[in-house]
């Protein structure tokens, strides 16, 4: 079964409005990949968290790794408009070959 | 830098047909992945090359899929006899040279069996 769970599924917000999506694994992870796919289009690699606490920043994004490496998050400050798409957590699971486990993604949309 | 390329972006064919995909990593790249999502589940893994050898194909569905990747370059998977539930979008990713690294994705085929 699924091992990534990551949740809202769908989350509409009024531009300027903050936005957050949280990844939850059932197993330690070596890494967490987050990704973040327009409409039509490919995932899109933004940030790799590997140490436990990890907190990364770009511009109006923040990314956290929990401290057991069991969870992330992604935190979206005064969303805009170019901020619409899915954004994809993906897991590299401890013995897992390096294969990305992802979650079901969680889908932003932004009225202006 | 090219980014990784997929070949065809969309493909529609009937069931009991065969369609090949093609992927050409970042050059340099040994680390090639491939990915499938169907429609309304999550981007699931299907196996993993280190150069022109399958490190692990343990995502594959079954036996009507055969990826190959000979001399390290460009991957192809191979789908025979496509079956209607192997819809989807077929991604392809490749990262450097040591497992662990960062994955990037190619814009993916996208694959209707009807």
């Amino acid at each position: 079964g699924q091992q990534v769970m990551q949740i809202p599924q769908y989350q509409h917000v009024q531009e300027g409005e903050d936005f957050t999506t949280y990844c939850n694994s059932s197993t330690t992870l070596s890494n967490i990949q987050w990704y973040k796919q327009r409409p039509g289009g490919h995932p899109v690699f933004l940030i790799q968290l590997v140490k436990s606490g990890e907190v990364k920043k770009q511009k109006r994004l923040t990314f956290q790794f929990g401290e057991a490496k069991k969870n992330s998050s992604l935190h979206i400050t005064a969303t805009q408009t170019t901020d619409v798409g899915t954004y994809f957590c993906a897991g590299d699971l401890w013995g897992s070959n390096y294969k990305l486990t992802f979650g079901k993604g969680t889908l932003l949309t932004v009225n202006p | 830098e090219a980014g990784v390329t997929q070949f065809p972006s969309h493909s529609v064919i009937e069931k009991g047909q065969t369609v090949t995909l093609r992927c050409d990593p970042i050059s340099g790249h040994d680390n090639l992945y491939w990915y499938r999502r169907v429609m309304g589940k999550e981007i699931k893994f299907l196996l993993h090359f280190v150069k022109e050898s399958k490190q692990d194909e343990s995502g594959m569905p079954n036996n009507r899929f055969l990826a190959e990747r000979t001399g390290g370059t460009y991957s192809t998977l191979k789908v025979q006899p496509a079956e209607l539930e192997d819809s989807g979008v077929y991604f392809c990713a490749s990262s450097q040279a040591y497992s662990g690294e960062t994955q990037y994705f190619g814009p993916g085929t996208r694959l209707l069996v009807l």
